[in-house]
């Protein structure tokens, strides 16, 4: 069983649309969690960064954790074209000041059409 | 101009051929990284360096080795390149940012061995 599971899709949805992205982690060592956006033919950048269970926002963007079930989501509100991309969650054991194991999903290929 | 770069950005090469990848980074850090990213199993890590004296195997190290020439500098060889090495192949450097740990990624090699 992988560390972290994520559905691959792809998922496809109308612009305007509420888009829900999700994983499961085993680790219950894991706690910082971390969103990446991978454009096509791009790297993947840092999109959002929580700790422990609890919501984080960033405009559009929603992020949860949920460390008793070891599940955390992303919510993309009123989704653009411009969303289309692969988000990557990442996960890590250490966070602030330390260094530790980061552990990626497998991503999620998200496509917004107008 | 980009932080991490990577040269080539794509190669095709035939079985049992050696070929090296290139990765440079005017970000100053000490951390870097490779990974592959293949179709459904998201990113998985080749090796990394916590500096240029300290080089480390990744999950999927086999057949693949590594050089961290200079901080600034860290190279990816397939030895002897097989079909199933086709892959996205990310460089990446890290750094704490107060959060936590960010990796910062290439843009990637694209890599088909026939």
């Amino acid at each position: 069983q992988k560390e972290v599971e994520q559905d691959p899709g792809p998922l496809s949805v109308p612009e305007g649309a509420i888009v829900s992205l999700n994983c499961t982690y085993s680790n219950s060592a894991f706690q910082y969690f971390m969103w990446y956006r991978q454009y096509s033919r791009k790297g993947p950048e840092l999109l959002m960064y929580t700790y422990s269970s609890g919501n984080k926002e960033d405009g559009r963007f929603t992020a949860q954790v949920d460390k008793s079930s070891k599940y955390i989501s992303l919510f993309i509100r009123d989704s653009q074209p411009s969303d289309s991309a692969t988000y990557l969650c990442a996960m890590s054991n250490a966070g602030g000041t330390s260094y530790g194991k980061l552990t990626f999903g497998q991503g999620t290929i998200l496509t917004v059409h107008p | 101009d980009a932080d991490v770069t990577q040269t080539p950005r794509n190669r095709i090469t035939k079985t049992g051929k050696r070929i090296m990848l290139e990765c440079s980074q005017t970000k100053g850090h000490d951390r870097m990284y490779w990974y592959r990213q293949d179709p459904g199993l998201g990113l998985r890590l080749i090796y990394y360096s916590f500096d240029v004296k300290d080089i480390n195997k990744g999950e999927i190290s086999d057949g693949y080795s590594v050089s961290r020439q200079a901080q600034a500098k860290f190279s990816l060889s397939l030895e002897s390149a097989i079909p199933n090495q086709t892959a996205l192949y990310f460089c990446a450097t890290s750094a704490l940012d107060g959060l936590g740990e960010t990796q910062y990624f290439g843009p990637g090699t694209r890599l088909l061995v026939l």
